[in-house]
């Protein structure tokens, strides 16, 4: 299993700043992805977030909005830029752990609760 | 058709019924499937995971499989009122790259 952290737990912000949300995993992992799981909705993914490469984001999120880094296998964090209040979320940091294809599992953060004024 | 889609409930039950989630999916995913349990205002936690036809037994917790109708059950025996939660289904897209999510089931466990 993977135990990940997120910092921080949550936050108020006004609109038209920008939040760095940071996601710590305690063992290498090879894939690591953002969600985000808007009030009362399930979790949508919003990007791959690749070591040593630029993120890879799904239809409807873009970088300038999300930008998403990746130094090392461990570690990652997702900016929200910009924000308006249809960003207040929770956003999910999660890890998969890989021991063949087709018994990889996927572990998540506790989110950080985003708040938008 | 959704890729996988849930009946987002309420399904209620009274304490010590068997509780059956469903899930159903498209031949857009691929053949592994998991159910996380989501208290309200925490992240998911993965309970099961299942990948071959038929059942697979944990504890209280039973996943079931059927690739020909393309569906994937959880029952939860013994229901508790500590089960109360949100049960999503999710499965791999676009081959194994990306882990995606059903809208979930709200199950209430009523003493």
């Amino acid at each position: 299993s993977a135990v990940i952290s997120q910092k921080p737990s949550r936050d108020i912000c006004q609109r038209g700043t920008s939040l760095t949300i940071q996601c710590q995993v305690d063992s290498q992992v090879t894939m690591m992805f953002w969600y985000r799981q808007q009030p009362g909705q399930s979790l949508t993914l919003i990007a791959t977030a690749n070591q040593g490469s630029e993120a890879t984001y799904e239809s409807g999120f873009v970088i300038d909005k999300f930008p998403i880094s990746r130094p090392n296998l461990t570690f990652s964090t997702l900016t929200v830029s910009n924000m308006s209040p249809e960003d207040s979320s929770i956003y999910l940091c999660s890890a998969r752990v890989t021991s063949g294809t087709s018994t990889d599992t996927q572990y998540f953060g506790p989110g950080t609760r985003l708040t938008v004024l | 058709q959704k890729e996988v889609e849930q009946n987002s409930g309420p399904l209620s039950v009274p304490e010590g019924a068997i509780a059956s989630l469903n899930c159903t999916y498209s031949d857009r995913v691929s053949q592994s499937f998991f159910w996380y349990r989501q208290y309200s205002g925490k992240s998911p936690e993965l309970i099961m995971s299942i990948y071959s036809n038929g059942d697979k037994e944990d504890g209280r917790f039973t996943a079931q499989l059927n690739k020909a109708s393309q569906y994937v059950s959880l029952l939860i025996r013994d229901s508790q009122p500590s089960d109360s939660a949100t049960y999503l289904c999710a499965a791999f897209s676009g081959g194994y790259n990306k882990l995606i999510f059903g809208a979930g089931t709200r199950l209430a466990v009523h003493p």
